[in-house]
């Protein structure tokens, strides 16, 4: 089967690092992908890897490790509005775009 | 960034009748459209792919007599929840992409059947 793992709930300090990991078990890969969603509302897209390493864009940062099979979102300087569900995604060749989804990390950050 | 309306976002309805949710791409030409569902504190559930001009294709479990999807143009896709029931409440989203796999998100429509 195709699956992918992270956290239920992490919880952080406002203005401190947090990392949130995903490992995936697919069939194929094409990237992986972090969406945001705040309560009530829709996922938005932050990032997408094809290729091992480092992405960087503002506050938020995406790792991936294709060898590993596994990536991580990493929030600096927390902010209180950072507070909302994050979903790792991996699309697979042949797939028509799909993606398949992780079952969020809610993250809670306390002031 | 690309955006994606969805109407309406929230709708209550009685048990057995019928809605249409619209999903549109106002800035890009979306050649896939994906509907999914989504329940309190869990992930997204897909429940079909739709590309232009073509009939949608549903994910196991999915009815595709009860949840009619439309894709007729570049820029608009339907749901159409037919004989809805309680059970179909529910948080349901679209999200569109024009050949790449970064999903452009709606809204979302509550729907609420009483």
């Amino acid at each position: 089967g195709q699956s992918l793992e992270q956290p239920s709930e992490v919880t952080a300090v406002e203005g401190a690092i947090v990392q949130i990991n995903c490992t995936y078990q697919t069939s194929g890969f094409y990237g992986l992908s972090w969406y945001q969603q705040h309560d009530g509302g829709a996922p938005t897209f932050l990032s997408y890897n094809a290729l091992d390493g480092l992405e960087e864009t503002g506050r938020f940062s995406s790792f991936l490790s294709r060898s590993d099979s596994y990536g991580y979102l990493l929030l600096q300087e927390l902010q209180m509005k950072d507070s909302a569900s994050y979903f790792c995604a991996v699309s697979t060749p042949d797939s028509n775009y799909q993606l398949i989804w992780g079952a969020g990390t809610k993250l809670i950050i306390k002031p | 960034g690309a955006v994606v309306s969805q109407h309406p976002s929230r709708v209550i309805c009685k048990s057995g009748t019928s809605v249409k949710i619209e999903c549109r791409s106002l800035d890009f030409q979306a050649t896939t459209m994906f509907w999914y569902r989504q329940f309190p504190k869990q992930s997204l559930m897909l429940m079909a792919t739709s590309n232009e001009g073509s009939k949608a294709t549903y994910e196991q479990g999915v009815e595709k007599d009860k949840f009619l999807i439309n894709h007729a143009s570049l820029t608009l896709s339907t749901l159409t929840v037919t004989s809805a029931h309680p059970e179909d409440s529910s948080f349901y989203i679209c999200s569109a992409t024009h050949r790449t796999y970064e999903q452009y998100f709606g809204p979302g429509t509550r729907l609420t059947v009483t």
